[in-house]
């Protein structure tokens, strides 16, 4: 038990539509970072956010979108949905302090583009 | 940009040592990190060793890191059927914030 939870745990679009997947933060933690896991890979960082500014970001196109809350909780937008944006989706917190830490991981919310 | 291989399949007996492999292509990687899958679920942090470490050890997990040859070991003692899943290795950067790059995953599939 990590203690981030995500919402919800599965969902299911069609292309061109649009998404929010959210994800709660352990309390204390000022960082949060988002990755996509596409079936059969490992995850790929989508982007990072540090005391709700963005801080680094992957190579994703800019219809992936992020906001993060001073309550610990944070959102993963993506617009114009494409069949390849299905994927499991995790996020991540830490607290934020150092550049190197320990990072506690959601369980994931399963996408599927139709 | 940081590129992580790990091969793609383990069979091992319950009972015996499994060992996982892993190898990343940027030096200046400072944090490497083993995290488990199991189907259906998130990632679970195992273990981590930081670069300047030749081992690192923890109950039945023993992590070796090879700087000069940028490989990184998972050993597993005594292998049990709670062990089947989908292991990844991971390396995070100097400066780079926390971003984490993983490899493809080893599936361990361990047999009675």
């Amino acid at each position: 038990e990590t203690g981030v939870t995500q919402s919800p745990t599965h969902l299911i679009k069609t292309r061109g539509q649009q998404v929010t997947l959210r994800c709660s933060s352990q309390s204390g933690h000022n960082t949060v970072s988002w990755y996509q896991q596409a079936l059969g890979q490992g995850p790929q960082f989508i982007f990072q956010y540090y005391r709700e500014e963005e801080n680094g970001r992957g190579n994703f196109p800019p219809r992936f979108s992020g906001l993060q809350f001073p309550n610990y909780s944070s959102e993963l937008n993506v617009n114009a949905l494409e069949l390849d944006d299905s994927a499991l989706y995790l996020c991540a917190s830490s607290p934020g302090d150092y550049d190197q830490e320990t990072q506690y991981f959601g369980p994931g919310t399963r996408l599927l583009v139709l | 940009g940081e590129d992580v291989e790990q091969s793609l399949f383990l069979s091992v007996r319950e009972g015996d040592s499994s060992v996982i492999n892993c190898t990343y292509t940027d030096s200046s990687s400072t944090y490497l990190y083993w995290y488990k899958q199991e189907p259906g679920a998130g990632l679970q942090l195992l273990t981590y060793i930081f670069s300047n470490m030749d081992m690192k050890q923890d109950q039945r997990l023993t992590v070796l890191l090879n700087k000069k040859d940028k490989h990184l070991s998972l050993r597993i003692a005594d292998t049990q059927t709670g062990d089947s899943a989908i292991y990844f290795c991971a390396v995070s950067l100097t400066g780079g914030g926390n971003k984490l790059t993983f490899g493809t995953g080893t599936q361990l599939k361990v047999e009675l």
